[in-house]
């Protein structure tokens, strides 16, 4: 089936601590995954992708990690601040890019 | 730098009454998106649209649904005669390629009464 989802719903860091949010997916076939951030009254927003024939993509601060094998994504967040509190989705892509399917969404919150 | 916008920002609306929600996509994008979400949930795909038709659909886009692009700048997702649980955030995405980022707008909030 299609389905993509999330271990934990919510995540509690310390400001400056590294935050790691997981996903599981059950399509093979995907060959795109993102994740998105998302807070109170917004949109998706994008923060950063990967493709299936990587397994590591690093951006500003954080870094995707894709295990093909166990069909695993993780997001991992460096220095984790206050305005990275938000919901974060990971989704993969189907069908040529014309179909998005997301996960259920883990709740990062930071304390200061 | 660029952005989607989608209006009405709210629209509340009598069970049985048809909606049109409108997004203007960034405007070199070719391939234009609907999502819903129900609040609480994860955002769910509809449908996707490119070269002045339907690309993919889900099962939740059913015949109470229709997408169209009237012009060469909007973007609408039509639903004809609205249910209680229609109720959710509506998002449109574009983007240039198919490979390439979505970006979404900022959503309408559809409330059915």
């Amino acid at each position: 089936g299609e389905s993509v989802g999330l271990h934990l719903p919510t995540l509690s860091v310390q400001e400056g601590d590294n935050s790691i949010i997981n996903c599981a997916y059950s399509n093979s076939a995907s060959d795109y995954f993102i994740w998105y951030k998302q807070e109170s009254g917004k949109g998706p927003q994008f923060i950063i992708d990967i493709r299936s024939n990587m397994d590591k993509r690093q951006g500003q601060r954080v870094t995707v990690l894709l295990n093909k094998t166990v069909k695993h994504l993780s997001l991992q967040i460096a220095a984790t601040q206050p305005g990275d509190s938000a919901v974060y989705f990971c989704a993969e892509n189907m069908g040529g890019g014309f179909k998005t399917i997301f996960g259920a969404g883990t709740r990062l919150f930071v304390k200061a | 730098e660029p952005e989607v916008t989608q209006t009405p920002s709210h629209q509340v609306t009598q069970m049985g009454q048809e909606v049109i929600l409108r997004c203007v996509p960034i405007s070199n994008h070719l391939y234009f998106y609907w999502y819903r979400q129900i609040l609480g949930q994860k955002v769910e795909f509809l449908v996707s649209f490119y070269n002045n038709e339907i690309s993919e659909k889900s099962e939740i886009f059913d015949d109470q649904f229709s997408v169209e692009r009237p012009d060469g700048s909007n973007f609408t997702l039509k639903i004809r005669s609205t249910k209680l649980e229609d109720s959710a955030m509506y998002f449109c995405a574009s983007r240039g390629q198919p490979t390439d980022t979505q970006y979404f707008g900022p959503g309408t909030r559809l409330t059915v009464l």
